[in-house]
């Protein structure tokens, strides 16, 4: 089945600076990778995904990068806020069109 | 976007009880949703599919008997915890995937289950 592998598990940025979350997959099939945020004792909120007909997406301040070829995909956040602080989890899909996740990132952006 | 909806949002039980957990797409049918249990500080980890009309499908390791689910509607899918234990007390969210973009997966708020 497939395993996605998230880095790092904490991030700790200053105010205005960028953050950027790694996550590798290993199901060649995978074809949607979504991310998704979550805030302490709330539901994870789809914040961004991208499908492997493309290699980048881009929504404000938020990026996504794929690299099928490799197999991993990042999320790029920049001028974090401090609301931008919570959980990131990556994620793959695979058959059934199930998610399976990575095991998130905590991002703290101090201000 | 989507909403799903979950009921209820906290329950605290004793060991021994059984608990009942709704999940309810609100404004959208879904034929498929999924069941995730989330521990403290950990990632969200897929119990099993529920499927309208058909048996659910579990995840390895996870017990048929012990998480009924029955997804009697098309709005509506419950996970029932039979005989709950301590061990049990965790995040439950269900998640429904809207339309024919199956993977764009929406979550519910959540149930916090505390056994005592």
């Amino acid at each position: 089945g497939e395993n996605v592998e998230q880095h790092p598990s904490t991030l700790s940025v200053q105010e205005g600076d960028s953050a950027v979350i790694k996550c590798t997959y290993s199901d060649s099939a995978s074809n949607y990778f979504p991310w998704y945020k979550q805030e302490l004792g709330k539901r994870p909120q789809l914040i961004i995904d991208i499908r492997s007909n493309v290699g980048e997406k881009k929504d404000q301040r938020i990026a996504v990068t794929l690299n099928k070829t490799a197999k991993h995909f990042s999320l790029h956040i920049t001028e974090t806020q401090p609301e931008d602080s919570a959980v990131y989890f990556c994620a793959a899909n695979n058959a059934g069109n199930m998610l399976t996740f990575g095991g998130g990132t905590r991002l703290m952006v101090k201000p | 976007g989507a909403v799903v909806s979950q009921h209820p949002s906290w329950v605290i039980c004793k060991s021994g009880t059984s608990v009942k957990i709704e999940c309810r797409s609100l404004d959208f049918q879904a034929t498929t949703m999924f069941w995730y249990r989330q521990f403290p500080k950990q990632s969200l980890m897929l119990m099993a599919t529920s499927n309208e009309g058909s048996k659910a499908t579990y995840e390895q390791g996870v017990e048929k008997d012990k998480f009924l689910i029955n997804h009697a509607s098309l709005t509506l899918s419950t996970l029932t915890v039979t005989s709950a234990h301590p061990e049990d007390s965790s995040f439950y969210i269900c998640s429904a995937p809207l339309g024919g973009l199956q993977e764009t997966q929406y979550f519910g708020p959540g149930t916090r289950l505390l056994v005592l």
